[in-house]
């Protein structure tokens, strides 16, 4: 069974501070990578996608994938307090079209 | 492109009755998906779809539970009768094919069973 394991939080971290996400997944066939920011009553969004090991830097956010430890996270410099969500890590394996997700870790940012 | 549009935004019901979802995918996305998330359990996949046809159901947690896809621009998630353990925000999302391709979700369907 496909597993993708997130540490529910809360995590705290204060204003300008990096927040650190992370996500372990089960499967060694998982090809590609996502990050999900969800604010409380509204619908998942993508922030970062990522297939190859390393990082991945798009702004604030950076994306670390290792393949061989079967990790991925998300790094959030100069945290905000409008980065206060939830983050899902979803994982889709080589020829399977289907994302699967983590419960997700609540971020609190606070001022 | 207005995104994936679900309807109703709310739902409130009595235990027994017959509760639909509708969905509009984006055009031209060939996956169409239907979540379920609580608290308890996160989002969970109910059953997908690819080119309008049901691909794997296996989500779906009771026969009470059906969905269909007439046509590449509507699908609808019937449940019926509901129950309050029912209960849960359902998402529609839907993507392009290819493994990179991300999902848009819909606003979601706040359900509640009384």
């Amino acid at each position: 069974q496909k597993e993708v394991e997130q540490n529910s939080g809360p995590l705290s971290v204060p204003e300008g501070a990096i927040a650190s996400l992370n996500c372990t997944y089960s499967d060694r066939g998982s090809q590609s990578f996502f990050w999900y920011r969800q604010y409380s009553g509204k619908s998942p969004e993508l922030i970062m996608f990522i297939y190859s090991n390393g990082d991945k830097e798009d702004g604030r956010f950076t994306a670390q994938l290792n393949k061989a430890s079967q990790y991925v996270s998300l790094l959030i410099r100069d945290s905000q307090p409008s980065d206060s969500a939830t983050y899902l890590c979803a994982v889709r394996t080589g020829g399977s079209y289907i994302p699967t997700f983590g419960r997700g870790t609540s971020l609190i940012v606070h001022p | 492109d207005a995104g994936v549009i679900q309807s109703p935004r709310h739902e409130v019901t009595e235990m027994g009755q017959e509760v639909t979802l509708r969905c509009k995918p984006i055009s031209g996305h060939d996956y169409l998906f239907w979540y379920r998330q609580t608290m308890m359990r996160g989002l969970e996949l109910l059953i997908y779809f690819n080119n309008n046809v049901p691909i794997d159901d296996s989500g779906m947690p009771e026969d009470r539970f059906s969905a269909k896809m007439p046509n590449a621009s509507f699908s609808t998630l019937k449940i019926q009768p509901s129950e309050p353990r029912d209960s849960a925000v359902y998402f529609c999302a839907s993507s392009r094919a290819g493994p990179g391709e991300k999902l848009f979700f819909g606003s979601g369907t706040q359900l509640s069973v009384l």
